[in-house]
């Protein structure tokens, strides 16, 4: 069975700041992989970033980065920067080979201030 | 167009009504997923479709019918619902389940409410 754990229900950010989300994962899996999606409070979950258990260097995508540390089984994301848009509730997720299908975790409520 | 499209956006029902929900994607993906999100909750999966046949029913109530007419089209009917049925539903979308990790695209969902 796949697990994804977000230990942290509430984050507040100041503006411009950097910040961390954390995420941990439990598969047997050799092959998955893991995603960080945004959802604002209008509803639809937007894909953030990717990383596959396979790759070898972190991955980003403009102010995200995926801090991937395979032993320690974690998928940290770090937004740089902070805007007051980014305040919404961020999901990790797992897409194991084996089950073909996103795993959530219960997600981390991000509150930027001015 | 890298959208998914669902309607409607908001839905208010009785018990004993019959009502559908609507998906709808032009990205030429094969599969096809519908999602239910309580409050403050992850979304937890529903039914899935790859090439348009049913491939997983997560045990859900058979009051809950989805059916998938074509490759771009994802419907889900509502019959007889609970007022603990109430929630978002999101419908998402991928290539190919065969494709190992495959990101989902998600529509902005519909928001539900049962009295």
């Amino acid at each position: 069975a796949q697990k994804i754990t977000q230990t942290q229900p509430g984050m507040f950010v100041q503006e411009k700041e950097a910040v961390t989300l954390d995420c941990t994962y439990d598969t047997s899996d050799q092959s998955y992989g893991l995603f960080w999606y945004k959802q604002p409070s209008s509803g639809e979950m937007i894909f953030l970033i990717y990383q596959g258990s396979y790759d070898e260097q972190n991955a980003t995508e403009g102010r995200y980065s995926l801090n991937f540390q395979k032993a320690r089984k974690s998928a940290n994301l770090v937004i740089s920067a902070s805007q007051l848009g980014d305040s919404a509730m961020y999901f990790c997720a797992m897409n194991p080979n084996s089950a073909r299908q996103l795993t959530f975790g219960s997600g981390t409520q991000l509150t930027v201030l001015p | 167009d890298t959208e998914v499209t669902q309607t409607p956006k908001h839905l208010v029902m009785g018990m004993t009504n019959k009502k559908s929900l609507k998906c709808e994607q032009h990205m030429g993906h094969r599969a096809m997923y519908w999602y239910k999100q309580k409050a403050k909750k992850p979304p937890e999966l529903m039914f899935v479709y790859s090439y348009e046949k049913l491939s997983i029913n997560e045990s859900v109530p058979s009051r809950f019918s989805p059916e998938c007419p074509n490759s771009s089209l994802l419907n889900l009917h509502l019959h007889a619902l609970q007022p603990e049925d109430s929630a978002l539903y999101l419908c998402a979308s991928s290539q190919d389940l065969t494709v190992p990790n495959e990101k989902l695209f998600f529509g902005s969902g519909t928001q539900l409410s049962v009295l």
